[in-house]
């Protein structure tokens, strides 16, 4: 099984600024993906990042908001913009490999 | 439409058997059904996977009928330590294609002393 190294495992922030979450998996991974999770909540779906190219968005999310890179097949970031207190949540990057999604430990942002 | 539908909790007790099932109704030929694990503060966890019929493996086993339109996770003799939540999930997840893990809002388990 992959191990996807996710940091900063928690932070908190001032609205209006910015954090960037790192993502590198131990081994290459076909697709990335990168997820939110409310307390209490299901997983859903940020965008899956390309390898190489602008990540695709899905519906409520923006890339000026949520900007991803994917410099390479085993590395993402995800940065969250302009931060104010609803994005406080849980942000997971996950890969998927041929069979299988693994998942990183997640980053718990505050924001405040 | 949600590609699956489960219970939204359930309670068991320890050294019992805990079955969840999932309905699928709209599944495709090519999907294959996938069981993740969530613990609080951690990301989810594979469980198991399958076709059709049985799977088993040193976790749980994954029993699924002919029709493919629902699938019941076992997980025998649960602890403490098997409160989670459980998530049901269905795709074309081999050959390489475009499947992207999809959650709904799963099934939290609460095994109790």
């Amino acid at each position: 099984s992959a191990v996807i190294s996710q940091k900063p495992s928690r932070d908190i922030c001032q609205r209006g600024t910015s954090l960037t979450i790192q993502c590198q998996v131990d081994s290459q991974v076909t697709m990335m993906f990168w997820y939110r999770q409310q307390p209490g909540q299901s997983l859903t779906l940020i965008a899956t990042a390309n390898q190489g190219s602008e990540a695709t968005y899905e519906s409520g999310f923006v890339i000026d908001k949520f900007p991803i890179s994917r410099p390479n097949l085993t590395f993402s970031t995800l940065t969250v913009s302009n931060m104010s207190p609803e994005d406080s949540s849980i942000y997971l990057c996950s890969g998927r490999s041929e069979t299988e999604a693994f998942f990183g430990q997640g980053t718990r942002l505050t924001v405040v | 439409l949600a590609k699956t539908t489960q219970p939204i909790s359930m309670d068991s007790y320890e050294g019992q058997e805990v079955n969840i099932t999932c309905s699928h109704n709209n599944i495709a030929t090519n999907d294959y059904i996938t069981w993740y694990q969530q613990f609080p503060s951690q990301g989810p966890r594979f469980i198991i996977q399958g076709y059709k019929t049985k799977v088993t493996n040193e976790v749980a086993s994954l029993f699924i009928p002919a029709d493919r339109k629902s699938s019941t996770l076992s997980l025998p003799r649960v602890s403490l330590s098997d409160t989670a939540v459980y998530y049901c999930l269905v795709g074309d997840t081999l050959g390489g294609g475009s499947y992207i893990p999809t959650f709904g809002r799963g099934t939290s388990l609460i095994v109790h002393p």
